[in-house]
């Protein structure tokens, strides 16, 4: 067990509304990445941070935006939801063994956004 | 170009028998290779990190990389039906700290 923990672990809403996951962490890892996944496209990176503060984007990050204001949260944010967010949604985090350190993931959230 | 390719199955093979999933990738400075285990529903879970040329193993698996070829595989000996999952390549180059996930391989072993 990593000790990460994402909420929520299921949600589902409508069009237009805005919604919020978290991930938690409590291992004082330095990166946290978030994820979605879809059935054909694998793994894609949303945004990860490298620290408090300090975020970038990834391959999808078009209409989502993220926080880090503290070492153990990191939340991503849908701030008006299209049906094609709909999707599983993963946080991982890395940094116990140096740069090249594997990652290690969250439970995920499933989004369903009707 | 894909970052990182697999070959996304299925692939069957029957209990006992060896299991070999490939990958490929296609920036030859990436350092950092790694094999994840996913069961349906569920998260990816870290089994195998290679980081130099040669073979690794651990139990029954074996991660075996090539940088000359940009050539990522795992053996799984002695397959279970439990080994059952979609098996995810993902590779970490040696700038940045973003990982490239190729789109898994799905692993069906018959009891």
């Amino acid at each position: 067990d990593a000790g990460i923990t994402q909420s929520p672990r299921h949600k589902v809403t409508e069009t237009g509304t805005p919604v919020t996951l978290r991930c938690h962490q409590t291992e004082n890892h330095r990166y946290m990445y978030w994820y979605r996944q879809d059935p054909g496209h694998g793994l894609r990176l949303i945004h990860y941070s490298y620290g408090v503060k300090d975020t970038d984007k990834g391959e999808v990050s078009d209409g989502y935006s993220v926080s880090r204001s503290k070492t153990e949260d990191f939340l991503l944010t849908l701030e008006s939801a299209t049906s094609s967010q709909t999707s599983v949604y993963f946080c991982a985090i890395s940094g116990t063994q140096g740069r090249e350190g594997p990652q290690h993931f969250g439970d995920g959230t499933r989004l369903s956004i009707l | 170009q894909k970052e990182v390719e697999q070959n996304s199955g299925p692939l069957s093979v029957p209990e006992g028998a060896i299991a070999s999933l490939n990958c490929t990738y296609s920036d030859r400075g990436s350092q950092s290779f790694f094999w994840y285990r996913q069961y349906s529903g569920k998260s990816p879970e870290l089994i195998m990190s290679i980081y130099s040329n040669g073979d690794k193993e651990d139990g029954r698996f074996t991660a075996q990389l090539n940088k000359a070829s940009q050539y990522v595989s795992l053996l799984i000996r002695d397959s279970q039906p439990s080994d059952s999952a979609t098996y995810l390549c993902a590779v970490k180059k040696n700038t940045g700290n973003q990982f490239y996930f190729g789109t898994g391989t799905s692993l069906t072993v018959i009891p």
